[in-house]
């Protein structure tokens, strides 16, 4: 079944630690995204990537990165500029340009600050 | 810059009731819209997805429409069941290259 995996599922971060959470997509979609979600917030856009070797800033990058070195793999990296990381974080990913075709997403990885 | 608003933020109703789930958008010029499910600490499924030429789209008791005129879709849930209850997200894309745009979703409880 084709889908995306997120990896760990939980992950703990201690002060000054950089922590990188892992996305695969065996869809074949160019467009991947990197979300954060609070409570009360909804979704909020990190980072996204239209094409291998390609990234954009969303919203909310300050103290995050990412780098997109394979078609199927989005990596995301909580650096420790990132004061306030503790949340749920949501790899997608999208058929690029033309195609009317729904976002996909993976379950996600919940971060906590030790 | 396009916006999304769900309201309300959260609705409870008993088992069995029809209901509509509404979303508002400010920039009408939008490639499609997508309605998608959330269960409590799991990632987003999509339900529907409505591109900007179609007024609505139906698979089973879901049935969402689209108004771009007006900057409104509406998601209508027929004879909801408990299993309906999550919290169902919004999000317009401006183009088949940009990122979604989500609302903050609506918290539905079915309560038996």
């Amino acid at each position: 079944d084709g889908g995306i995996t997120q990896s760990p599922k939980y992950l703990f971060r201690k002060e000054g630690q950089n922590v990188t959470l892992s996305c695969e997509q065996n869809l074949n979609h160019d467009a991947m995204y990197w979300y954060r979600q609070d409570p009360g917030q909804g979704l909020r856009l990190i980072y996204y990537s239209q094409i291998v070797n390609d990234f954009q800033k969303g919203d909310i990058a300050e103290g995050y990165s990412v780098s997109r070195e394979k078609k199927e793999s989005f990596p995301l990296t909580v650096t420790s500029a990132q004061k306030n990381p503790t949340a749920f974080y949501l790899c997608a990913s999208r058929a690029r340009g033309g195609l009317n075709q729904p976002q996909h997403f993976g379950d996600g990885t919940r971060l906590s600050i030790l | 810059k396009q916006e999304v608003t769900q309201i309300p933020a959260a609705l409870s109703v008993p088992e069995g009731e029809n209901l509509v789930l509404n979303c508002s958008f400010t920039d009408s010029a939008i490639y499609n819209l997508q309605w998608f499910r959330q269960d409590p600490g799991k990632g987003l499924t999509s339900l529907l997805l409505i591109q900007s030429s179609q007024r609505e789209q139906t698979s089973g008791r879901l049935n969402a429409s689209l108004d771009k005129s007006s900057g409104r879709s509406t998601l209508y849930i027929a004879a909801s069941q408990p299993g309906d209850s999550a919290t169902y997200l919004c999000a317009a894309a401006n183009s088949g290259n940009t990122p979604l745009v989500f609302g903050k979703g609506t918290r539905l409880s079915v309560i038996a």
